[in-house]
């Protein structure tokens, strides 16, 4: 059972233009939700989190939008860099627990063509 | 500043060995977590300590024992290996447990059991 699901296994996007990658979750205790960058041959490191009590964060280039209603989150990335070419791990994590209980997704591989 | 470093960074076995993953963070973190990530799925935690000392189970216990005697090291152990368990595993630390906190996690450890 997929509480938190990433549809696109992959996405490509010209360099310079937006890309959005998507998530989507089932748990409704959800509160938390973070989204994570992996380069091939590293761990996972941190890009941006949002918390349910906001519909949106924005930390220069990414942005994070949270539609509680259609238990739907987006990550925006403007422009697209080269550098961004990466895999990105949407995560959550109910009220009253920390990651011990996050939960991942699948992972969405995005590539940006120069 | 090393950050969380995994050793080894590649290992084949033959089912049935046994061998043992090592983890060290150099960021004073109270909390540490081991992570699996195989092919269509994300990460999923497989045991955590909340300090020094202490060890809890996480989402995918079963074949792997932890142990966290100083607090930068966080030990996980594979007592009789099954090809189950080939599979990148990943450190984690965080300096607390609530929801949203960042967590910084280490290269990661290709193991293949034969």
């Amino acid at each position: 059972d997929q509480q938190v699901k990433q549809n696109s296994p992959s996405l490509s996007v010209q360099e310079g233009r937006i890309s959005i990658l998507n998530c989507d979750y089932t748990n409704s205790m959800f509160d938390y939700f973070l989204w994570y960058k992996k380069y091939p041959a590293e761990g996972p490191t941190f890009l941006i989190s949002i918390s349910s009590i906001k519909d949106k964060n924005e930390d220069g280039r990414f942005t994070v939008f949270l539609n509680k209603s259609a238990k739907h989150l987006s990550l925006h990335i403007v422009p697209s860099q080269p550098g961004d070419s990466a895999v990105y791990f949407c995560a959550a994590s109910a009220r009253n627990f920390g990651n011990e209980k996050l939960t991942f997704g699948t992972g969405t591989r995005l590539t940006i063509i120069p | 500043n090393a950050g969380v470093t995994q050793t080894p960074k590649f290992r084949v076995l033959k089912t049935g060995q046994s061998m043992t993953l090592l983890c060290a963070q150099d960021m004073n973190h109270e909390y540490m977590y081991w992570y699996r990530q195989d092919p269509g799925m994300g990460l999923r935690l497989i045991h955590y300590s909340v300090g020094e000392g202490t060890t809890a189970k996480g989402e995918v216990p079963d074949g792997y024992n932890v142990s966290r005697l100083k607090k930068q090291n966080f030990l996980l152990g594979l007592e009789s290996a099954a090809p189950s368990q080939t599979s990148v595993y990943f450190c984690a630390s965080s300096y607390s447990r609530g929801p949203g906190t960042e967590a910084f996690f280490g290269q990661g450890t290709r193991l293949t059991v034969v």
